[in-house]
């Protein structure tokens, strides 16, 4: 079975811009996380989204939002990048509601410069 | 989501067991504890996951002592390869899938 995909795998955008990443969820897996990860924060997560409902949000500011498609595949948005938006973004997806038992893609390195 | 201390890093020779050691002191009845492990500039992997007692699969072991307040990551005859960061995660199974990963314990493997 195929993993969980992500694309794309590197992105380097300026400030003030935004960017679209997208996850692509292992098949027959309705649940998709996004999360932050930075050398000083650590893993944070972003939401979390179910048959195309954001069923958690973690605590970042609006300019990251998220969607899913009814074929559960995702995406994210991050709107007037920021220096500190540079980050690995890894998108994770489990079985209904099987939270601790995710499956992580291999992330979006982003560099906002 | 219960908190959990694990060590910040940890060495060992090639061929030994390595064994991770994680609080939680107020874990809650229903919650289980689940590892992961994450190599450089990749996704964390799901590893193990258990209730109580002792729980293996091919990679580790996992044992919980009768409180619960504490876990132990048993990875047998370490490589090279094992060299990554371990989280350690308390939370029920069902529910938020809102994980908490803390700073995890960074293992390097010497030859």
């Amino acid at each position: 079975k195929a993993g969980v995909t992500q694309t794309p795998r590197y992105l380097i955008k300026t400030r003030g811009q935004q960017v679209t990443l997208s996850c692509s969820p292992i098949s027959g897996h309705r649940s998709v996380s996004w999360y932050q990860q930075t050398p000083g924060q650590g893993l944070q997560f972003l939401f979390e989204y179910f048959s195309e409902t954001q069923r958690n949000k973690g605590n970042f500011p609006g300019r990251f939002s998220g969607r899913q498609f009814s074929n559960s595949r995702s995406e994210m948005n991050v709107s007037t990048l920021e220096l500190g938006d540079s980050a690995l973004y890894l998108c994770a997806s489990s079985r209904d509601r099987v939270a601790y038992e995710q499956y992580f893609g291999p992330g979006t390195r982003l560099t906002v410069t | 989501l219960a908190k959990t201390t694990q060590p910040i890093s940890m060495d060992s020779y090639e061929g030994q067991e390595v064994n991770i050691t994680c609080s939680h002191n107020n874990i809650a009845t229903n919650d289980y504890i689940t590892w992961y492990q994450q190599f450089p500039s990749q996704g964390p992997r799901f590893i193990i996951q258990g209730y109580k007692t002792k729980v293996t699969n091919e990679v580790a072991s996992l044992f919980i002592p009768a409180d619960r307040k504490s876990s132990t990551l048993s990875l047998p005859r370490v490589s090279l390869s094992d060299t990554a960061v371990y989280y350690c995660l308390v939370g029920a199974p069902e529910g938020a899938n809102n994980l908490f990963f803390g700073t995890g314990t960074r293992l390097t493997v010497i030859p």
